[in-house]
């Protein structure tokens, strides 16, 4: 299995910062990264695909880069409506595999 | 736009079968893989296998034993078994659709059924 690990796995913030989470594989994944939104009592909403893709309807403010084995996600200024558990997810195996998660609290 | 619903039987006893189906509407069915992702109460995602219109699956080999993703052309629909529930089986149990293009990713998600499995 393909082992994703996330940093920090939670992190404090308030609004209008600039944040940065980190999304590092067990082997090379070429941009095969995911990243996902999570509210509590909610299902996970797809953010960013291919590593650096915006998924349509996602604010702007949200950006992905990275490839091979280090991955981060950006939130360039934080919003309310931000606050949330992140996860990175790799699709380079079929045998999907996900972050454990990193909760952003104000 | 397309809509994923999803329903089945919440409480389970030790040893039952789950049984979960998921129903999509307003889209095409056919040019996607469709997935079931549980999360286990305050814990992380885990992917537990999809399946094509044609009937292809995957499996995540730590539950392959236990589980049969099966699919329903005939009214857009897909489903879950497990068997041989235990305690560590208590999740939320999504499913989603997984587009397969160049590349691969979850981009549409059901609401969820939660699952307990107690005696």
């Amino acid at each position: 299995d393909i082992q994703m690990t996330q940093s920090p796995s939670s992190l404090s913030a308030s609004v209008g910062d600039r944040v940065t989470i980190t999304c590092r594989a067990s082997q090379s994944i070429s941009s095969s990264l995911n990243w996902y939104q999570q509210k509590p009592g909610k299902a996970p909403k797809l953010l960013i695909y291919a590593a650096s893709s915006l998924q349509s309807g996602v604010p702007s403010r949200f950006s992905g880069s990275g490839s091979g084995t280090d991955f981060t996600l950006t939130i360039s200024s934080l919003q309310p409506e931000d606050f949330a558990t992140y996860y990175c997810q790799q699709s380079y195996s079929t045998l999907y595999t996900f972050g454990q998660g990193t909760k952003l609290e104000i | 736009q397309v809509q994923l619903h999803q329903w089945g039987a919440g409480l389970l006893k030790p040893s039952e079968t789950l049984s979960l189906t998921c129903a999509v509407y307003g889209g095409s069915f056919s040019g996607y893989y469709w997935s079931w992702i549980r999360q286990p109460p305050g814990k992380g995602l885990e992917w537990i296998g999809d399946i094509n219109h044609s009937g292809s699956t995957n499996y995540n080999p730590s539950l392959k034993s236990r589980i049969t993703i099966s699919v329903d052309t005939s009214k857009n629909q897909f489903s879950l078994k497990m068997s041989s529930v235990t305690a560590a089986d208590t999740a939320v149990y999504y499913c989603a659709r997984v587009v397969r293009g160049a590349k691969w990713y979850f981009d549409l998600w059901g609401r969820g059924t939660p699952v307990t499995v107690s005696s």
